[in-house]
């Protein structure tokens, strides 16, 4: 099965900064990814998927970019409603495996 | 509005058995599979499998065989999990998940979630 890295597991951030997660594929993924954020105890909230198509209602300052092994999501201009944890997952094949998750945190 | 509406927490001692439901509304609920997803305390999330909700016919991943059993209410618009011979290990959030897709293609990623169900496995 094809794994998911993401990186860093944890990254803290102040309001307004720029973030950048990566989430690398141990196999050519094209661009079936997708990203999730999640807030403590609640469900996951889908972000983006096609690597870079940005889910209906979701702010602007969310991007992802990338494709084949590499991907990337960047938040500009980080919100104090960003500060959550982060999932990738590969779309398209069974099994639709996630990542490991970043937490952002309040620097 | 696409709403999931999971039962309430449950506390089970081990070798017990939980059934978990996941209520669908908003939607022609035969015209989306449904998806089983776990994530321990503190930990990330886990793909458990999914079932057809036009046929019933469930997918389990890897780990989650023999145990763990995918149904559907149709009539109810409602898909159940049911998790046997519980063991602490279990103890998770267990959340349904739609399972939609685009006409560029992409299938398999989740744009409608429940809210989840603890379920506490302790004697």
């Amino acid at each position: 099965d094809i794994q998911l890295t993401q990186s860093p597991s944890f990254l803290s951030a102040s309001v307004r900064d720029s973030v950048t997660i990566t989430c690398r594929a141990s196999q050519d993924i094209s661009n079936y990814l997708a990203w999730y954020q999640q807030k403590p105890g609640k469900a996951p909230k889908l972000l983006i998927y096609g690597a870079s198509i940005l889910q209906s209602g979701v702010p602007s300052r969310f991007s992802g970019s990338g494709s084949g092994t590499e991907f990337t999501l960047t938040i500009n201009s980080l919100q104090p409603e960003d500060f959550a944890a982060y999932y990738c997952q590969r779309l398209n094949r069974y099994p639709p495996t996630f990542g490991g998750g970043t937490k952002v945190e309040i620097k | 509005q696409v709403q999931l509406v999971q039962s309430g927490s449950e506390l089970k001692k081990p070798g017990a058995s939980v059934k978990v439901s996941c209520k669908a509304s908003g939607y022609t609920f035969s015209t989306y599979s449904l998806n089983w997803v776990r994530q321990a305390p503190g930990q990330g999330l886990e793909w458990m499998g999914w079932i057809n909700t036009n046929t019933g016919n469930p997918t389990y991943a890897q780990g989650f065989t023999g145990r763990f059993v995918f149904s559907l209410d149709t009539s109810a618009s409602t898909a159940y999990l049911q998790i046997n011979s519980l063991k602490t290990e279990d103890t998770a959030v267990y959340y349904c998940a739609r399972d939609y897709y685009d006409s560029r293609g992409y299938f398999l990623f989740f744009d409608s979630w429940g809210q989840g169900t603890l379920v506490t496995v302790s004697s």
